[in-house]
């Protein structure tokens, strides 16, 4: 099956600093998305985004499928962007399913 | 608003004893899907269902069975309890045309 890897595994930031997360993945997606669930361990959906750049707020996802990488911006972090952000993909024949990388674990302090 | 709810937030079983989770959605989607969540291993798939009593296995459904007899509700049910089966039990659903998944909020779910 797929692989999809996320980097980095944990980080730290200062209330205020600007972030990239990556999700690398192993073979052509129909399909991927970006999670985060908040400490209490809700899990929301941020971007749909197969393909080509989005924006929401302070966060952009941009997702460039011919080099199977997926990036997702954290401008001008806030205590409530803490949580564990997830890059999901579903790849050709896989259906229904996705297939989730390991997530970043990701603090940000006052 | 999308809502997705699991019967409990958490859980204390026994060894061998029979578990059921459950999972209402009230957005009428086709979809609903069953995952576990352990550090380290982000979340797995163990079942989904596409349709009133349909189900596929996902990547992990060892030890587990699904059941989908009304369109909102898929219950995920453990017929004998391992400590192996401790861990963070999530369901989503999704409209059969579109692609983002809502998630309920989960049942921590603790076998002794």
């Amino acid at each position: 099956g797929i692989q999809v890897e996320q980097s980095p595994p944990d980080l730290i930031l200062q209330e205020g600093a600007n972030s990239t997360l990556r999700c690398n993945f192993s073979d052509s997606v129909n399909n991927l998305q970006w999670f985060h669930q908040n400490p209490w361990g809700q899990l929301i959906n941020l971007f749909y985004i197969p393909s080509g750049t989005k924006q929401n707020g302070r966060l952009s996802a941009t997702t460039v499928a011919t080099e199977r990488y997926s990036l997702l911006y954290i401008s001008s972090s806030q205590t409530t962007d803490s949580g564990v952000y997830f890059c999901a993909v579903s790849y050709n024949n896989a259906g229904n399913m996705l297939t989730f990388g390991g997530g970043t674990r990701l603090m940000v302090k006052p | 608003d999308v809502k997705v709810t699991q019967s409990s937030r958490y859980l204390v079983k026994r060894t061998g004893e029979k578990v059921f989770l459950e999972c209402v959605q009230d957005m009428d989607h086709e979809n609903m899907f069953w995952y576990r969540q352990d550090p380290g291993l982000g979340l797995r798939l163990i079942y989904f269902s596409y349709d009133v009593k349909m189900k596929e296995k996902g990547d992990i459904p060892e030890g587990y069975s699904v059941s989908r007899e009304k369109k909102e509700r898929f219950s995920l049910i453990l017929e004998s309890a391992s400590t192996n089966q401790t861990s963070m039990y999530l369901c989503a659903s999704r409209d059969q045309s579109q692609e983002t998944q809502y998630f309920g909020p989960g049942t921590r779910l603790l076998v002794l």
